[in-house]
């Protein structure tokens, strides 16, 4: 079966840096998406990993290691606004994405 | 950026009722669209796939005669909920992937939030 794995909840200060961590077993590997979501909203793109090793854009980056199945986003420079639900999905064999549950991450100031 | 609407944003039905939900692609070509419904504190699952011009792909569990999918253009899909009940209630949300920006991008329409009474 397919499963993606991340914590439920996380909560950082202002301005500190978060990592935020995903597992995943699913059927092919066709990519690792993060998006980010606000309650009520769809999600927005965050990045993308296919190959492995670490993109950086901005105060975000995504590192991805495909042998060991994991991937982290990193947010830096922690924002109010960065407060959400941060989800991980990855594009299986179907090239249908799979997400998991999400981590909800409240910002404290 | 490439652009995806939903039509209606919120919407509330009688149980027994059929709800009809647009999806259109604003700027670009959307050769393949997704319907996900998302209940709350879940994720997103993927309810059926559907290409432009063809049968939509349901995912296991899906009643195909109760979500109706229609692509019938490169810019519009409609997901029907046929006979609402009230579990049907949750936040529908389509995504769509074509002809814009990379080619590994799927973009979210802002969802719709059914409410069956």
């Amino acid at each position: 079966g397919q499963n993606i794995d991340q914590p439920t909840e996380m909560t950082a200060t202002e301005g500190a840096i978060v990592q935020i961590n995903c597992t995943y077993q699913t059927s092919g590997f066709n990519g690792l998406f993060w998006y980010q979501q606000h309650a009520g909203e769809a999600p927005t793109f965050l990045s993308y990993n296919v190959l492995d090793g670490l993109e950086e854009k901005g105060r975000f980056s995504s590192f991805l290691s495909r042998s060991k199945g994991y991937s982290y986003l990193l947010l830096k420079e922690l924002q109010m606004k960065d407060s959400a639900s941060y989800l991980c999905a990855v594009r299986d064999r179907g090239n249908k994405l799979v997400f998991g549950a999400g981590t909800i991450l409240r910002v404290k100031s | 950026g490439a652009v995806v609407s939903q039509h209606p944003s919120r919407v509330i039905c009688k149980s027994g009722t059929s709800v009809k939900i647009e999806c259109r692609s604003l700027d670009f070509q959307a050769t393949t669209m997704f319907w996900y419904r998302q209940f709350p504190k879940q994720s997103l699952m993927l309810m059926a796939t559907s290409n432009e011009g063809s049968k939509a792909t349901y995912e296991q569990g899906v009643e195909k005669d109760k979500f109706l999918i229609n692509h019938a253009s490169l810019t519009l899909s409609t997901l029907t909920v046929t006979s609402a009940h009230p579990e049907d209630s949750s936040f529908y949300i389509c995504s769509a992937r074509g002809l814009a920006g990379a080619s590994y991008e799927q973009y979210f329409g802002p969802g719709t939030r059914l409410t069956v009474t």
